[in-house]
């Protein structure tokens, strides 16, 4: 089965910096890949899928990249609301797999 | 608006058993896959089983594969999660979610959860 990492764990980042967070795969997953944001107290939200496209609603400074085994969640300009928690996903086989997230934190 | 409430999350002991719904509103919940995930307090999130539109195509993790049957009713837009020889591990928010137009993964909804606590 497919193994998820993500690093860092914890990002600290000041307000309208740009963030970088990455997401491997142990095997190769295409593009198969979601991404989401976890805020305090609250349910996981859909920011990416298929590795680059935003869901509905997702703010143009969330982007996606990558293919394969390595990918990219940039956030270009951190506003306050971001600060979260960010976990990737693949779902290119049974069964998918969480990352153990990265927790993007106010520097 | 796409609506999901999970509701029967409860203090069981190890052991026990606990039956989790979700009812489902603002979407046509017969054309979409639902799945279940869980968040142990602290930790990340973890896939635990997923069902197709029409319910005859279920999927489990390992890790509670034998003790958990997901199902759905169509009828009543609720998805539900029975969970059998409950153990601590289990302890966790229990989330459902929509399948994104239709395929499994990813998922474009989610409820706000419902707590399952095993202890005795």
């Amino acid at each position: 089965e497919v193994v998820m990492t993500q690093s860092p764990a914890t990002l600290s980042v000041s307000p309208g910096e740009r963030a970088t967070l990455s997401c491997r795969a142990s095997q190769s997953v295409s593009t198969e890949l979601a991404w989401y944001q976890q805020r305090v107290g609250q349910a996981p939200r859909l920011l990416i899928s298929g590795a680059s496209t935003r869901a509905t609603g997702i703010p143009a400074r969330f982007s996606g990249s990558g293919s394969g085994t390595e990918f990219t969640l940039t956030i270009s300009s951190l506003q306050s609301e971001d600060f979260a928690v960010y976990y990737c996903q693949h779902y290119a086989n049974w069964p998918p797999a969480f990352g153990p997230g990265t927790k993007v934190d106010i520097k | 608006e796409v609506q999901l409430l999970e509701s029967g999350g409860d203090l069981v002991q190890p052991g026990g058993s606990l039956r989790l719904s979700c009812a489902a509103s603002g979407f046509t919940f017969s054309s979409y896959a639902m799945t279940w995930v869980r968040q142990a307090p602290g930790k990340g999130l973890e896939w635990v089983s997923s069902v197709s539109a029409t319910g005859s195509r279920t999927y489990y993790a390992d890790s509670v594969k034998g003790r958990f049957t997901i199902s759905r009713d169509n009828s009543k837009n609720t998805l539900y999660l029975q969970m059998n020889s409950l153990r601590a591990a289990d302890t966790a928010v229990y989330y459902c979610a929509r399948g994104l137009r239709g395929v499994i993964f990813p998922l474009d909804y989610w409820g706000q959860g419902t707590l399952v606590t095993v202890s005795s």
